[in-house]
């Protein structure tokens, strides 16, 4: 059983359209993080959540909206996207929010602007 | 602010040879600290943590680290390199009161 699952693997879409990418996990955790990773391999934390409410919001434009229906699922939505936003992004989990709980991480999901 | 340095952007090491990845941290306090590693396509898997306690960690797939409190380190060692260690290599620093931040990676290659 994959504990922490992303949908879609690959996105590949057009500048100015709205995306979505999903994230589940089956491991009981209350926190949710979302991680942008560059074409550095860069990972920078997007966002985190617990028991789907917004913990960590860091500088990240407002385009980017994480949504939580219940603290098993952490979804990314993107609007109006730009070849900027084009990388990896993994979402994550941990029973705690604090930063001596191990996190699981999903596959990622590249998204790629053209 | 806490904060990690991987000063090594990327290591080749021959197959079986030993292996030592480096790694610096800034935090006032005792850190959380971790190495994570990711395949290529794949997430990030936990190697091993420190917390506390013995400052020699022993984690999966025969990895090894050790933290120094006084070089603000925690550098991760192999005995002998296997060619499926080849991967992207983070170390992380947390504490109580934040979250994790990850070094920039070494990329570690293996060389038959």
């Amino acid at each position: 059983d994959t504990a922490v699952s992303q949908t879609p693997k690959y996105l590949v879409t057009q500048m100015g359209n709205d995306k979505s990418i999903k994230c589940e996990q089956n491991l009981g955790h209350d926190t949710m993080y979302w991680y942008k990773q560059d074409s550095k391999k860069f990972l920078k934390i997007m966002f985190s959540y617990n028991n789907k409410e917004l913990i960590i919001n860091e500088t990240v434009p407002n385009r980017f909206s994480p949504k939580s229906p219940d603290k098993a699922h952490l979804n990314l939505h993107i609007n109006s996207l730009e070849l900027g936003d084009s990388a990896v992004y993994f979402c994550a989990s941990s029973q705690g929010g604090t930063g001596g709980d191990e996190q699981f991480f999903g596959p990622g999901t590249r998204l790629t602007v053209l | 602010a806490q904060s990690v340095t991987q000063p090594d952007i990327h290591i080749t090491v021959s197959e079986g040879a030993s292996l030592e990845l480096r790694c610096n941290y800034s935090y006032g306090a005792t850190p959380y600290l971790f190495w994570y590693v990711q395949s290529p396509g794949q997430g990030l898997q936990l190697l091993l943590k420190y917390f506390s306690g013995d400052t020699l960690v022993q984690g999966i797939k025969g990895f090894e680290a050790e933290f120094k409190r006084s070089q603000s380190s925690f550098n991760l060692r192999k005995p002998s390199v296997h060619w499926s260690d080849a991967a992207e290599y983070f170390c992380a620093v947390g504490s109580g009161y934040s979250t994790l931040t990850f070094g920039k990676g070494t990329m570690l290659l293996v060389s038959p």
